[in-house]
């Protein structure tokens, strides 16, 4: 199993561009997410879905958008990037989001995104 | 809603001295707990996790955790660090419900040789 992977690692872009961070997991995990970490704010969850079809907003939601067409698949989009999203992005998935699971959270390597 | 605390930003150490790093939350409902490590330019790895039962629990590394349910808190131990603890800390609590994980901000520990 590759884990979770995302896709690319680094990402420059221009205030106003738009651009899809891909994540992807071979794992059949139902639950997937979406963080952004900041110095000294730690992970905040950005947008996550507990399964195909299925999405909900985290903490921080305004300026992205995310849809789960697939299991394996969850992008989040940044539609007009501002400076204020320059952050490392990482992805995560699980087996479960319901009681009684005991499910540990896998996290990809990360996406590191500047915005100029 | 959800919220996690952690109390110490930045913590430095020398070698075989004990860590305490607390964490504290806040949700009325049933949680799952864990902490997690990233060293400098990686990625965040799992230190342990309390699910149910004893709730003491060990992780890898010498590290364990101690969940106080009345007190809301789980924080993190470690008697003797060594230098290569040197990492970020992350506690760590995930809605049994709903299945957000929502992280505190995170602490520095810095091991001096």
């Amino acid at each position: 199993n590759a884990g979770v992977t995302q896709t690319p690692k680094f990402q420059v872009l221009k205030t106003g561009q738009s651009m899809t961070l891909q994540c992807a997991q071979d794992m059949n995990h139902e639950y997937m997410s979406w963080y952004r970490q900041d110095p000294g704010m730690g992970l905040r969850l950005i947008h996550y879905s507990v399964g195909a079809g299925i999405t909900d907003q985290g903490e921080v939601p305004n300026g992205y958008n995310v849809s789960r067409s697939t299991t394996e698949d969850f992008p989040l989009r940044l539609l007009s990037a501002a400076p204020s999203q320059t952050s490392v992005y990482f992805c995560a998935s699980s087996y479960s989001s319901g009681t009684g699971r005991q499910e540990t959270q896998y996290f990809g390597p990360g996406t590191r995104l500047l915005v100029l | 809603a959800q919220s996690v605390s952690q109390h110490n930003h930045h913590v430095i150490l020398s070698e075989a001295a004990s860590l305490e790093l607390g964490c504290n939350y806040s949700y009325g409902g049933t949680v799952n707990l864990f902490w997690y490590v990233q060293y400098p330019g990686q990625h965040l790895q799992l230190l342990l996790k309390y699910f149910s039962g004893d709730p003491l629990v060990k992780g890898i590394k010498g590290f364990e955790a101690e969940f106080i349910k009345s007190k809301f808190s789980f924080n993190l131990r470690k008697p003797s660090v060594q230098w290569s603890d040197t990492a970020e800390y992350f506690c760590a609590v995930r809605s049994s419900n709903t299945g957000k994980l929502i992280f505190g901000q995170g602490t520095t520990l810095q091991v001096k040789p």
